[in-house]
């Protein structure tokens, strides 16, 4: 168990709909970082926040949304959903807010957009 | 912007043999390597990283390597047991960076 949580677990909708993901980092870790893992593909970064600022972007689309809050959890809002949007939605933390710092990872999101 | 090729995309070992999966990098300005292994349905967690100002680490039966001049780097699994079969990544980053650029993944398969 990493410390790192997220809700829910799986999630089960319509295209052109929206959803939020939650993540809670680990105590004391102020950055959280968002990543997407399709089918059989790598880690996509999306976006990373620091103690409740955007630090870094990704490869992160328009429809798509994150902020973190005042105690640190974060959320990320997936709106007018594709088909290909489909994934694994990973949250990770670190303590600081450079990569260099090691990131612990979430038990994932799995998003179903049928 | 940075990216990350990672080889080969699929491994399959004989138990106690050696594995080496390479990766390699564009920007120069990289400067941190971590490697992450998945098991199957679980989460990325780090297994051993690389600093530039190292050319090679160990930890128990892995080991990474780095070639800046080269801009590549490669994990070594040595005796490899069933319990590695995952899928490991590769990353980079630069000091400056905030961002981890993964490669594209590598499934390694030990065969008892």
């Amino acid at each position: 168990d990493s410390g790192v949580t997220q809700t829910p677990k799986h999630l089960i909708t319509a295209t052109g709909q929206r959803v939020t993901l939650r993540c809670s980092p680990r105590s004391g870790d102020l950055s959280v970082y968002w990543y997407q893992q399709s089918l059989d593909q790598g880690l996509q970064f999306l976006i990373q926040y620091y103690n409740g600022e955007e630090r870094a972007k990704g490869n992160i689309l328009e429809r798509f949304s994150a902020q973190q809050f005042p105690d640190l959890h974060s959320e990320l809002n997936l709106s007018s959903l594709e088909l290909g949007d489909s994934a694994l939605y990973f949250c990770a933390s670190s303590v600081g807010g450079s990569a260099i710092n090691e990131q612990f990872f979430g038990p994932g999101t799995r998003l179903t957009v049928l | 912007g940075e990216n990350v090729e990672q080889h080969p995309s699929t491994l399959s070992v004989q138990e106690g043999d050696s594995a080496v999966i390479k990766c390699t990098y564009s920007d120069s300005a990289s400067n941190y390597f971590p490697w992450y292994k998945q098991e199957l349905g679980k989460r990325p967690q780090l297994i051993i990283d690389i600093r530039s100002n190292v050319g090679e680490k160990k930890d128990q039966r892995i080991a990474v390597t780095l070639n800046k001049t080269a801009k590549h780097f490669s994990l070594h699994i040595t005796e490899t047991q069933p319990e590695d079969s995952a899928v490991y990544f590769c990353a980079a980053s630069s000091y400056a960076g905030n961002m981890l650029t993964f490669g594209g993944g590598t499934r390694l398969m030990v065969k008892p």
